[in-house]
């Protein structure tokens, strides 16, 4: 089954210990990008990531780190959680060709900082 | 910044009603607007889209209107049913690169039975 998997699905952290979110899709697409989704600001952009190696901030990239060395993973990495990072996440890839691409998302991680 | 502006918030339709959520754009180079569907517990996924050489895309019970000169698009969700309650996003790109969408802030439906 074509799908994009996040782990983990939740996780209660403490200020400061650096954690990381996995992210896998099985679909061979050279687009993969993390968003966060936080009541009344809907889904904002994290990170994305064009192939393997070239990654970009998207418009909320404070506090996260991402890394791309293979096609099929794209991990985001909090180095160091603060309060204002708790929310639910969301990893997506796409074939990244020009046209009408379809995001094809994971199913979530809820984090919570305290 | 580069918005996408959604609106109701929040929708309470009754069955067999008729649900419209509304989103407004800025930059006038986007040429590519979906709108995408979530089910709680779930990631979003495609519901469908439209590209503003038509005003009009139905599939379904589904149907998007295209305003270009209002630069303002919307979702109309026919024969409403409790099945369909979700939150929707509107979302907005250029077609050259429709990978990176710019999402609205989200509109949870609720069709009561």
């Amino acid at each position: 089954e074509a799908q994009v998997t996040q782990n983990p699905r939740y996780l209660i952290t403490v200020t400061g210990k650096k954690l990381t979110v996995t992210c896998s899709q099985n679909m061979n697409h050279e687009y993969m990008s993390w968003y966060r989704q936080d009541p009344g600001l809907g889904l904002r952009q994290i990170y994305y990531s064009m192939n393997v190696e070239v990654t970009d901030k998207g418009d909320v990239p404070e506090g996260y780190k991402v890394s791309r060395k293979e096609k099929r993973n794209f991990p985001l990495i909090l180095e160091s959680p603060s309060p204002n990072q708790t929310s639910l996440y969301f990893c997506a890839s796409s074939p990244g060709l020009a046209g009408a691409n379809v995001l094809t998302f994971g199913a979530g991680s809820r984090l919570t900082v305290l | 910044q580069q918005q996408v502006k959604q609106s109701p918030q929040s929708l309470i339709v009754q069955k067999g009603g008729i649900s419209i959520i509304n989103c407004a754009y800025e930059n006038t180079a986007f040429d590519y607007f979906p709108w995408y569907q979530q089910f709680p517990g779930k990631g979003p996924a495609l519901l469908i889209a439209i590209r503003p050489d038509v005003s009009e895309k139905k599939e379904g019970r589904f149907t998007i209107s295209f305003n270009k000169s209002a630069k303002q698009f919307s979702l109309h969700i026919m024969d409403s049913q409790p099945g369909d309650s979700a939150t929707y996003f509107c979302a907005a790109s250029r077609m050259d690169s429709s990978y990176k969408l710019i999402f609205g802030s989200g509109t949870r439906l609720l069709v009561r039975p």
